[in-house]
């Protein structure tokens, strides 16, 4: 079955670590997204891509990048981890012209000590 | 402002009783879809229910209906014959325009069924 993975699942870093989060897909779909979910503040969008070779910013993207190489993966980097940056991580991914469909990984807990 | 505000940050029902969540949203697009995902204590986003701003009808998926009130910018989700089950965080969210880039998503309710 298609799906959509993310890892580590879980991920224990120090200040100042450069560390990505792998999501990965097999929908074939173009539109992928990152978010953090934080308590009281929702889910929040951090980068997006709309397909190979292209990336955008969202809402909170100060301190993490991402690229797109191909149309299966799109990792997140953090290039010097914060202690503000622990949350919990969701890849999503739709379908090009189905915008009514958004299908999420399972989610990355990453704590920064 | 806030796109997706969800004003009821914990909210009970009794076991086979009906319950509303309630979501308003901001948007000056014409064009525009609601979602409501549930989000159990496993962590995992489930889709649940879509709203898209043209449907004339309220979306309805088995036991769930999104009460879709256009001109109030409301988008409730309504849960019909609640199980304990369904105890879980509830988030609406929307999405802008026609290019599907932008997906705001509001705080969430969480949900406790009783028994």
């Amino acid at each position: 079955d298609a799906e959509i993975t993310q890892s580590p699942r879980h991920k224990i870093t120090e200040t100042g670590r450069q560390v990505t989060l792998a999501c990965h897909q097999t929908w074939n779909h173009n539109n992928m997204f990152w978010y953090r979910q934080d308590l009281g503040h929702g889910l929040r969008l951090i980068h997006y891509s709309y397909g190979v070779q292209d990336t955008n910013k969202g809402e909170v993207s100060d301190g993490y990048s991402v690229s797109r190489s191909n149309t299966e993966d799109l990792p997140l980097t953090l290039e010097s981890a914060a202690s503000s940056q622990t949350s919990v991580y969701f890849c999503a991914s739709t379908p090009t012209g189905r915008y009514n469909e958004q299908f999420f990984g399972p989610g990355t807990r990453l704590t920064v000590l | 402002a806030q796109k997706i505000t969800q004003t009821q940050p914990g909210m009970f029902v009794q076991e086979k009783e009906a319950v509303t969540l309630d979501c308003t949203y901001d948007t000056s697009d014409q064009s525009y879809g609601l979602f409501w995902y549930k989000q159990p204590s496993s962590g995992e986003m489930i889709f649940l229910i879509y709203q898209g701003s043209y449907d004339e009808q309220n979306a309805t998926e088995g036991r769930y209906s999104l009460n879709f009130q256009k001109a109030r910018k409301s988008a409730n989700l309504v849960i019909s014959a609640s199980q304990l089950g369904d105890s879980a965080m509830y988030f609406c969210a929307m999405r802008e325009g026609n290019t599907g880039n932008q997906f705001y998503f509001g705080t969430g309710t969480s949900l406790t069924v009783i028994p």
